[in-house]
């Protein structure tokens, strides 16, 4: 869905080296996600934002911070990489309307590995 | 907090076969419960979501049922097509939650 973009979509870096994830979307949708993929262990969220003011911790969220620039924007950043921080990260993104479910919409993927 | 259980983890299954997925549930408030197929090399999309209302519901060759009872919920695809090659993840949630909570994924492989 070119509509949650991910950059960059590869990083390798090494250990204690600041990381920094961005996110954007052009679907107007004010809650965001951000999760990690290991194989086996699913997708884990990290952090969410429903809107600029508002961020929330997931259930991963040691070792990582986010920021919410704007509606369109939602950035993870990893403060010094640790070499098990290697996994695949996606951004997410959706429209909750009161008293409904709304899909998620997932970003293509920064794939990270960390030295 | 929510904890979803995932079966199998791996699954092959030869072309027009029938395959199932089952997932398990461990809050009884949750009520929402989609499903995302994860091509190789792609992003997770949705294909299909049931509501806890619902005890079935269909799109073409894939089905989801939910059995509120027995906490646990399930994925049938018929006539499966070697483009249903995939790693599928189920997720629950509970009305007034935040999030989803994901399964650890099935990773279906149709032989042609």
């Amino acid at each position: 869905d070119a509509d949650v973009t991910q950059t960059p979509r590869n990083r390798i870096t090494k250990t204690g080296k600041r990381i920094m994830l961005e996110c954007s979307q052009t679907k107007g949708h004010d809650r965001m996600y951000w999760y990690r993929q290991d194989p086996g262990l699913g997708l884990r969220l990290i952090y969410y934002s429903f809107d600029v003011k508002d961020i929330n911790k997931g259930e991963i969220s040691d070792g990582y911070s986010v920021s919410r620039q704007a509606q369109a924007k939602f950035s993870l950043s990893l403060e010094s990489a640790i070499p098990n921080q290697t996994a695949l990260y996606f951004c997410a993104t959706s429209d909750f309307p009161s008293g409904a479910y709304n899909e998620q919409f997932f970003g293509p993927g920064t794939r990270l590995t960390v030295l | 907090g929510e904890n979803v259980e995932q079966h199998p983890s791996t699954l092959s299954v030869q072309e027009g076969d029938s395959a199932v997925i089952k997932c398990t549930y461990s809050d009884s408030a949750s009520n929402y419960f989609p499903w995302y197929k994860q091509e190789l090399g792609k992003r997770p999309q949705l294909i299909i979501d049931i509501r806890s209302n619902v005890g079935e519901k269909k799109d073409q060759r894939i089905a989801v049922t939910l059995n509120k009872t027995a906490k646990h919920f399930s994925l049938h695809i018929t006539e499966t097509q070697p483009e249903d090659s995939a790693v599928y993840f189920c997720a629950a949630q509970r009305t007034g939650a935040n999030n989803l909570f994901f399964g650890t994924g099935t990773r279906l492989t149709v032989i042609p």
